[in-house]
């Protein structure tokens, strides 16, 4: 089992519908987390951080449930400039590691 | 705004050709990491650095090696190319990791090993 596993997707959506992603963890020491976004053939560039339950940045809203070892990424009101990868990283301190999830795609459409 | 700058950008080697990747950064930052991305396994780590001179094995450092002489710089080598080294790399940095800091990527060095 991947330590950080991702629905690949894509997600195919209509502009102004709102959108969300989980990525599951396996490993239960993962002190925070973090949603990337990646355009085609760019590098990852941090969305937001996710450190205690929760996370909203505007249209943006990430939360974490430990229990059940999700995160989620909500996006409302999606804009055809959503559109791209979505990665899930962890970070776990005592290895000093980050572990990426091989990405959401989201495909925002007229 | 931090700047993560890899000089090289779109390579094609030969099999067995020694490759060089260079990476800096300008933010001072204590870490550097070096990563290669293909599609389906996502990023995955090769080296990273803590501090110069030092250096620890990531997941894949098989076929690679690496060099931190100052802290701006990090170069990844790849000693003797081979096909299965055809990826995007993705050098990145970030502060000391005790809480997990933001980690910068550089816009990526794509190479295709021929």
């Amino acid at each position: 089992r991947k330590e950080v596993e991702q629905d690949p997707g894509p997600f195919n959506v209509p502009e102004g519908a709102t959108v969300a992603f989980n990525c599951t963890y396996s490993n239960s020491a993962s002190q925070s987390f973090f949603w990337y976004r990646q355009d085609c053939r760019k590098e990852p560039k941090l969305l937001m951080s996710v450190y205690s339950s929760g996370n909203e940045d505007g249209r943006f809203t990430a939360q974490l449930n430990r229990a059940s070892q999700y995160i989620s990424l909500l996006i409302r009101d999606s804009k055809l400039s959503d559109s791209a990868t979505y990665l899930c990283v962890s970070f776990t301190g005592g290895g000093n590691k980050l572990t990426f999830g091989t990405g959401t795609q989201l495909k925002v459409e007229l | 705004d931090v700047k993560v700058t890899q000089s090289s950008r779109y390579l094609v080697k030969r099999t067995g050709e020694k490759v060089f990747l260079e990476c800096v950064q300008d933010m001072d930052h204590e870490n550097m990491f070096w990563y290669r991305q293909d599609p389906g396994l996502g990023l995955r780590l090769i080296y990273f650095s803590y501090d110069v001179k030092m250096k620890e094995k990531g997941d894949i450092p098989e076929g690679y090696s690496v060099s931190r002489e100052k802290k701006e710089r990090f170069s990844l080598i790849l000693e003797s190319a081979s096909t299965n080294q055809t990826s995007m790399y993705l050098c990145a940095s970030s502060l000391l990791m005790s809480s997990g800091n933001t980690i910068y990527f550089g816009e990526g060095s794509w190479l295709t090993v021929v």
